[in-house]
């Protein structure tokens, strides 16, 4: 089955900087790939997602990179501010499975003010 | 910001216990979906309903069993409460049309404890 490994498992950053979490899948038919963001006692919510036809996607602050043939993907977070404090996570997808996420480990993201 | 919704909040229960958490989703979704998350934040697929049929049914004791009266509803019955039953419980859901159909939106989630 589908594997995800995510790192680091903590990330500390000082206001302004840039944060940036890795992620790798193991199987190569995974073709969603959706970052979520979970703040302390609430709900996962989808930050930024993509999909396997595009390399590359940006929303503001946030952008998140796909490499097919290395089989892993990347959230870039800008310009950080408190409020981005949190846990995230990646996840795969292989969309003829049943829609199935397997989630990476999480990543708790400090940003100092 | 009530799309996803779920019952209780809070759970605390003795081992040994029978309990239900229920979800509801008014998104018009086909699909619905029951995670765990575990003390060290990770998240796990347990079960996935479409239109109330039964698709995903990841290694779960038979313990646990999904119901689904109707397409906007998935309900999780734990039989026997085990200490390691204890997590937070997702439910979410994602469409069956249209373009996003691989996107799920999670609920609040359950605060299971088991004493």
């Amino acid at each position: 089955g589908e594997n995800v490994e995510q790192h680091p498992s903590t990330l500390s950053v000082q206001e302004g900087d840039s944060a940036v979490i890795k992620c790798t899948y193991s199987d190569s038919a995974s073709n969603y790939f959706p970052w979520y963001k979970q703040e302390l006692g609430k709900r996962p919510q989808l930050i930024i997602d993509i999909r396997s036809n595009v390399g590359e996607k940006k929303d503001q602050r946030i952008a998140v990179t796909l490499n097919k043939t290395a089989k892993h993907f990347s959230l870039h977070i800008t310009e950080t501010q408190p409020e981005d404090s949190a846990v995230y996570f990646c996840a795969a997808m292989i969309k003829a499975a049943g829609n199935k996420l397997t989630f990476g480990g999480g990543t708790r993201v400090l940003v100092k003010p | 910001d009530t799309a996803v919704s779920q019952t209780p909040k809070y759970l605390v229960t003795q081992m040994g216990n029978d309990k239900s958490i229920k979800c509801e989703q008014n998104l018009g979704h086909d699909t619905m979906y029951w995670y765990k998350q575990d003390s060290k934040k990770f998240l796990k697929i347990m079960f996935s309903y479409n239109n109330k049929e039964l698709i995903i049914n990841e290694t779960v004791p038979n313990r646990f069993s999904p119901k689904s009266p109707d397409k906007a509803h998935l309900n999780l019955h734990i039989n026997s409460l085990e200490l390691g039953d204890s997590a937070v419980y997702f439910c979410a859901s994602s469409p069956l049309a249209g373009e996003r159909t691989d996107t799920q939106y999670f609920g609040p989630g359950t605060r299971l404890t088991v004493l």
